[in-house]
């Protein structure tokens, strides 16, 4: 079974701080990974996500990830934070179903905190 | 855009009482899921849906779970008999017709309901 793990519950920066949100995953094939985000009484929204190829991803709002196969990680990064980037940030992994289609394995969540 | 829609937002229940709740996935969307989200914790997957069947349910989803499709466009997750345990985040989530054979693609989600059982 395909995993990920997050490390950190919950991360607190400045406004215009590097966000760090780290994230690793456990795969026996070549993973599909994402991350999501979100917002305060809201579904989770898509905010990038890996398939193969180029292995900096970027994606909605500034942020993006670069996949690490030799680190088995996916850390979400954004250069400069913004007081509308707090957020619950969750990191996800495509499982295939034994029947046909695919699922998606969510981690623990981070959440992120911005401070003025 | 189109979007997935949960009603209601927000359900309190009575401990034993049957709940259902409901979605209507976007209207293409061949794949439906129900994920649970526990307050703090992690989003959990509960079942997945294809073809007017179940194709995928997690431990989580025992007898006391089900959900159907009853009318070709609401997707709905009924609990028989609710426990204490149960008050969590409910995320209805679709994906479209092409996604069958695609690891990469993503969720659409709801907003969810919040089941409170008391």
């Amino acid at each position: 079974a395909q995993s990920v793990t997050q490390l950190g519950s919950h991360v607190s920066v400045s406004e215009g701080a590097l966000v760090l949100l780290r994230c690793n995953y456990s795969s026996s094939v070549p993973p599909y990974l994402f991350w999501y985000v979100q917002y305060p009484n809201q579904g989770l929204q898509l905010l990038l996500k890996y398939t193969t190829g180029a292995t900096l991803v970027k994606g909605i709002n500034g942020f993006e990830a670069e996949f690490k196969k030799s680190e088995t990680s996916f850390h979400l990064t954004k250069p400069s934070a913004h007081m509308s980037d707090a957020a619950e940030y969750f990191c996800a992994v495509s499982e295939a179903l034994s029947t046909g289609g695919f699922k998606t394995i969510f981690g623990a969540g981070t959440r992120l905190f911005v401070k003025a | 855009e189109p979007e997935v829609t949960q009603t209601p937002s927000h359900q309190v229940t009575q401990m034993g009482q049957e709940v259902i709740l409901r979605c209507v996935p976007i209207s293409n969307h061949l794949y439906f899921y129900w994920y649970r989200q526990i307050l703090g914790q992690k989003v959990e997957f509960l079942v997945s849906f294809y073809n007017n069947e179940i194709s995928e349910k997690s431990e989580i989803f025992d007898d006391q779970f089900s959900v159907e499709r009853p009318d070709g466009s609401n997707f709905t997750l009924k609990i028989r008999s609710t426990k204490l345990e149960d008050s969590a985040m409910y995320f209805c989530a679709s994906k479209p017709r092409w996604a069958l054979t695609k690891a990469n693609s993503p969720l659409h989600f709801g907003n969810g309901t919040r089941l409170t059982v008391t």
